[in-house]
């Protein structure tokens, strides 16, 4: 079955300390992203992917980072949690010939106490 | 990218059409237009895009005005299944970078 992993589903986590949020894809696709949703805010880019080891920011990058060291897998690492890093987080994937067709993962709820 | 706008919230009967606007109106001539939706917290999926032309498919239709600055999509018969927060974004299919808005929280009621 064709789709996106992300683990862990839910996590809670204090100020600072080091934590990685990882996704995973198994449709060979070159493009992968994530996404910061927030009440009110919508979804927000974080940063995005169109190969591996080549990666860019989106519009909201600051206190986060990726690598793209395998094309299956798109880590998202928190190198610090700060409580404004609370959110739900998604992971998505997509094909260059149908970039329009973006999957999502299911989610990641964090919380930074 | 060009930013986009929608009502915050419409509501729609069961069994009708629900129309969904959204604004557009610094799109460029290479950018598409494109619908999500996001049924409570899961993540969204792709429901259709178009550039210029009318589009429909199993899920909608989407109606592009000629002059790219609006457009709306159209589920023609709404279910209780459809209701979720719909999000209309246009970009370029040469890059990944997406910008969704806050979009348009449909209730459809029975």
């Amino acid at each position: 079955e064709a789709q996106v992993t992300q683990n862990p589903r839910y996590l809670i986590t204090v100020t600072g300390k080091k934590l990685t949020v990882t996704c995973s894809q198994n449709m060979n696709h070159e493009y992968m992203s994530w996404y910061r949703q927030d009440p009110g805010l919508g979804l927000r880019q974080i940063y995005y992917s169109m190969n591996v080891e080549v990666t860019d920011k989106g519009d909201v990058p600051e206190g986060y980072k990726v690598s793209r060291k395998e094309k299956r897998n798109f880590p998202l690492i928190l190198e610090s949690p700060s409580p404004n890093q609370t959110s739900l987080y998604f992971c998505a994937s997509s094909s260059p010939l149908r970039a329009e067709t973006q999957y999502f993962g299911p989610g990641t709820r964090l919380l930074v106490l | 990218d060009a930013k986009t706008t929608q009502p915050p919230s419409m509501d729609c009967a069961e069994g009708r059409a629900a129309n969904l606007p959204c604004n557009h109106s610094t799109i460029s001539g290479n950018e598409y237009v494109y619908w999500y939706r996001q049924i409570h917290s899961q993540g969204p999926q792709y429901i259709i895009h178009g550039l210029k032309n009318n589009e429909t498919n199993e899920m909608a239709s989407l109606i592009i005005t000629e002059d790219r600055k609006s457009s709306t999509l159209i589920l023609p018969h709404a279910t209780l299944r459809d209701t979720a927060v719909y999000y209309c974004i246009v970009r370029n299919t040469g890059g990944f970078k997406t910008i969704f808005g806050a979009g348009t929280r449909l209730f459809v009621k029975a």
